[in-house]
């Protein structure tokens, strides 16, 4: 059962243009999301997060945006640089009920920026 | 100088034996994880450790035994090999384990097993 799913394997975008992954959840007992990013041979990297009680969250290039009625996430990338070719797995927590927070991920969209 | 080290790296055997792979964290964190990265790339927690206690448990064969002898290190045993452990084995850690923690992982173990 898919609790978090990124139906995008992969999304190839030119350098200084935007790039959006997206993101879609199910459980409606999430409550915070986070995105990291995944070089080959490396482990992931926290890139941002967002709360549920916000809609948007901003760091430099990277903002992401979060529609709780559709249960779905985005991640815009602006602009896009050849070095944030990577895998971006987006993930989600549940704070209440006792769940003790632990990530449930998606399975990852490679983005590609070409020069 | 690694945060969040794994060893070893690469991990090839045949089923049916036991093996073990380590993670040490210098970054003072009291709280790590095992994750496993499956052929579908799902990203998917094994197990948590917070001061050396065991505080998440998936549902995860009990071939898998994770230890923790201190804060600073989470080693996961695996007896009996089967072809469907074969996997990329992250380690993470956190400095506690509350909503908004970021956690830190390791570069992976790929665990191929023949």
């Amino acid at each position: 059962d898919q609790q978090v799913k990124q139906n995008s394997p992969s999304l190839s975008v030119q350098e200084g243009r935007i790039s959006i992954l997206n993101c879609d959840y199910t459980n409606s007992m999430f409550d915070y999301f986070l995105w990291y990013k995944k070089y080959p041979a490396e482990g992931p990297t926290f890139l941002i997060s967002i709360s549920s009680i916000k809609d948007k969250n901003e760091d430099g290039r990277f903002t992401v945006f979060l529609n709780k009625s559709a249960k779905h996430l985005s991640l815009h990338i602006v602009p896009s640089q050849p070095g944030d070719s990577a895998v971006y797995f987006c993930a989600a927590s549940a704070g209440s009920g006792g769940s003790n927070y632990k990530l449930t991920f998606g399975k990852g969209t490679l983005l590609t920026v070409n020069p | 100088d690694t945060a969040v080290s794994q060893t070893p790296k690469y991990l090839v055997t045949q089923m049916g034996n036991d093996k073990s792979i380590k993670c040490e964290q210098n970054l003072g964190h009291d709280t790590m994880y095992w994750y496993k990265q499956d052929s579908k790339k799902f990203l998917k927690i094994m197990f948590s450790y917070n001061n050396k206690e065991l505080i998440i448990n998936e549902t995860v064969p009990n071939r898998f035994s994770p230890k923790s002898p201190d804060k600073a290190h989470l080693n996961l045993h695996i007896n009996s090999l089967e072809l469907g452990d074969s996997a990329v084995y992250f380690c993470a850690s956190s400095q506690g384990f509350r909503l908004a923690v970021e956690q830190f992982f390791g570069p992976g173990t790929r665990l191929t097993v023949l």
